[in-house]
Formats: structure tokens, C-alpha cells, sequence
């Protein structure tokens, strides 16, 4: 089936560092990826929304500065949290649309201290 | 109020004993319906996807969509201790730009 693969699966980075996300789509292309973040015990939560060659949307709240996100290949997407802080610290998953429903990738979980 | 409302249990049931998880949706544009199973730090993987009113079946678990009254419903049968995890219900459609919208997301353990 479609498999989207998200490296790193942890990080740990310094307060104000930058950290990157890749999700490659293994064996598909992926015209739209879905960005999203989760905390601990609550639901996912959409960030923003790119489509290869163009910017991305994002949603209400969700500042474009801090958190990049790049779509410049039909098989690779990459989210840059910059500036981190340690209220950025959460769990992030990318998502791409396939034929039956939606493919996740495995998740981030980015602690920043 | 919430697109889709879930109830985020907890929810503990013993080995072998049926479970039933529920969604309701308040957009009536909502046009695919989907259930996931997230275990602990791991992405969401799709269990069940659906488009219609009735019912789909796949192995232990059957998935229930009715439209008239906006419910979904997730259920397993025989149930096993492997199955304790975070249940997502998950609903989008064409209008909303293919973005899905989830459900909080149960908590089910089942106990050996």
C-alpha cells in the first residue's frame, strides 16, 4: 500500500534552534500533504496544508513564519520549526490523500529544551 | 460545537467482549468517513473507509455510517488485548477542500 516515511522519528534540539521534517511518499506522488500536530492525549490538530510547487495554506493560528513548510517535489515535503521553543514541543504527522482514504506518516516527536 | 463530536472515554473492556465506539457529525458535506487506530507515538493507520450509509465489514471490525442522523460507529468483535488503542473517527469531503476533520479520539484498553 502507500507509505509515507517521516524521519526523524524523535528529536531533541536546544531552545531556539531550527528542526527539520522530512515525509517522503514511498511509492505514490503526492500532490497534497497534510501537516499536523497532536499533543498527549488529544486529537490531531491540521496545520497547514501544501501542495507541490506552491505555498502552503495554513490554518487560523498557525504562524508561517515559525513553521516552513516546503513541497518542492511530487514525493517530498518537509516542515522546518524555526526558532523552536519548548512550547513547540509536540508530536508531529505528515498525511497525504491516496486512493483509499489518507496515509500517515509515523511521527515526529520534537522535545525542545 | 465541534464538527465532529467523539467520546474520548476512557474505555476498558476484558478480552473476547464486543466494542462499539461512536461519532457524530454536524456537516452534512461530510462525504467519506473513516476510522483509524493509533497506538502510543505512532501515526494513525486507516482501519476502515466508507463513503455510504450502511454497513462494511473487514474481519473483526464493521463500520457503521447513517447519514440521515449524522452517527458513525466503529465496532470489534472478539475483541484482543492488541487492539488497546487510541480510535479515531475522521470525516471529509470535497467542499472542505480535502481536508479531513477528527473525531477527539477514544482510548480503549482491553484487559487479558
Amino acid at each position: 500500500g502507500a507509505v509515507v516515511s517521516q524521519h526523524p522519528s524523535w528529536v531533541i534540539c536546544k531552545s531556539g534552534t531550527s528542526v527539520k521534517i522530512e515525509c517522503r511518499s514511498l511509492d505514490f506522488q503526492a500532490t497534497t500533504m497534510f501537516w499536523y500536530r497532536q499533543f498527549p492525549k488529544q486529537s490531531l490538530m491540521l496545520m497547514a496544508t501544501s501542495n507541490e510547487g506552491s505555498k502552503a495554506t495554513y490554518e487560523q493560528g498557525v504562524e508561517k513564519d515559525k513553521f516552513l513548510i516546503n513541497h518542492a517535489s511530487l514525493t517530498l515535503s518537509t516542515l522546518t520549526v524555526t526558532s523552536a521553543h519548548p512550547e513547540d514541543s509536540s508530536f508531529y504527522i505528515c498525511s497525504a490523500r491516496v486512493r483509499v482514504g489518507y496515509t500517515f506518516g509515523s511521527g515526529t516527536r520534537l522535545t525542545v529544551v | 460545537q465541534k464538527e465532529v463530536e467523539q467520546d474520548p472515554g476512557p474505555l476498558s473492556v476484558p478480552e473476547g467482549a464486543i466494542v462499539s465506539l461512536n461519532c457524530t457529525y454536524s456537516n452534512s458535506a461530510f462525504q467519506y468517513f473513516m476510522w483509524y487506530r493509533q497506538y502510543s507515538r505512532k501515526g494513525p493507520e486507516l482501519l476502515m473507509y466508507t463513503y455510504s450509509s450502511g454497513n462494511k465489514e473487514d474481519g473483526r471490525f464493521t463500520a457503521q455510517v447513517d447519514k440521515s442522523s449524522k452517527y458513525i460507529s466503529l465496532f470489534i468483535r472478539d475483541s484482543q488485548p492488541s487492539d488497546s488503542a487510541t480510535y479515531l473517527c475522521a470525516t471529509g469531503g470535497e467542499t472542505s477542500g480535502s481536508r479531513l476533520t477528527f473525531g477527539e479520539g477514544t482510548q480503549l484498553t482491553v484487559n487479558p
